[in-house]
């Protein structure tokens, strides 16, 4: 049963514009959120995170908005650029949990110049 | 101050044979997660150990898996009697203490069992 999942295993936009990826949660008891961004090959480099408490935590062109009663969140890139095309994955973890995460299975973003 | 250490990057053992990975923890960082991600899919949590202590291991296979973090060295992960479906990007974590912030990942050793 998945607690975490990010529907769109691929979203292609354009450089400049906005990239929009989405994830829906199951469980009530995760209080905190993150994004990772992988490249092949690669591990999974923290973009961006979320406390439940919270709606929205923006860095730089990274925004983050948590939405807890229809359990949601969504990462909003502007503008994107070609070097963020990666795989994206939002991963939760469980209020007084030891820090294990629940991750989506990913969705693949690519960029066109 | 180098990141988390895995070795080795690919990792290719027969079925049957043993798969031992390795992980070194970056610098100052007592909290070792590991993960395992499937082709298609996301990553797994497997087990959390702290240097000589299992912490959590819910996500570890019951049978062939095993994992220790010793006084001195890296976490290593083994797993014994490989078959195919242990193929996969094995993914560690170190984080400065307990919870996800500050999570560090590595690389990954990628593991082909043929």
């Amino acid at each position: 049963d998945q607690q975490v999942k990010q529907n769109s295993p691929s979203l292609s936009v354009q450089e400049g514009r906005i990239s929009i990826l989405n994830c829906d949660y199951t469980n009530s008891m995760f209080d905190y959120f993150l994004w990772y961004k992988k490249y092949p090959a690669e591990g999974p480099t923290f973009l961006i995170s979320i406390s439940s408490i919270k709606d929205k935590n923006e860095d730089g062109r990274f925004t983050v908005f948590l939405n807890k009663s229809a359990k949601h969140l969504s990462l909003h890139i502007v503008p994107s650029q070609p070097g963020d095309s990666a795989v994206y994955f939002c991963a939760a973890s469980v209020a007084g949990s030891q820090g294990n995460l629940i991750f989506g299975k990913g969705t693949k973003l690519s960029v066109k110049p | 101050n180098a990141g988390v250490m895995q070795n080795p990057r690919h990792l290719v053992r027969r079925r049957g044979q043993e798969a031992r990975l390795r992980c070194s923890p970056m610098k100052g960082h007592s909290h070792v997660y590991w993960y395992r991600q499937l082709p298609e899919e996301g990553l797994k949590f497997m087990v959390y150990l702290q240097k000589e202590n299992i912490i959590d291991e819910s996500g570890m296979p019951k049978e062939r898996f095993s994992a220790e973090f010793p006084k001195e060295g890296p976490s290593i992960l083994r797993i014994q009697q490989v078959v195919r479906g242990d193929s996969a990007a094995y993914f560690c974590a170190s984080s400065p203490g307990t919870g996800v912030r500050g999570y560090t990942f590595g690389s990954g050793t990628r593991l082909t069992v043929v």
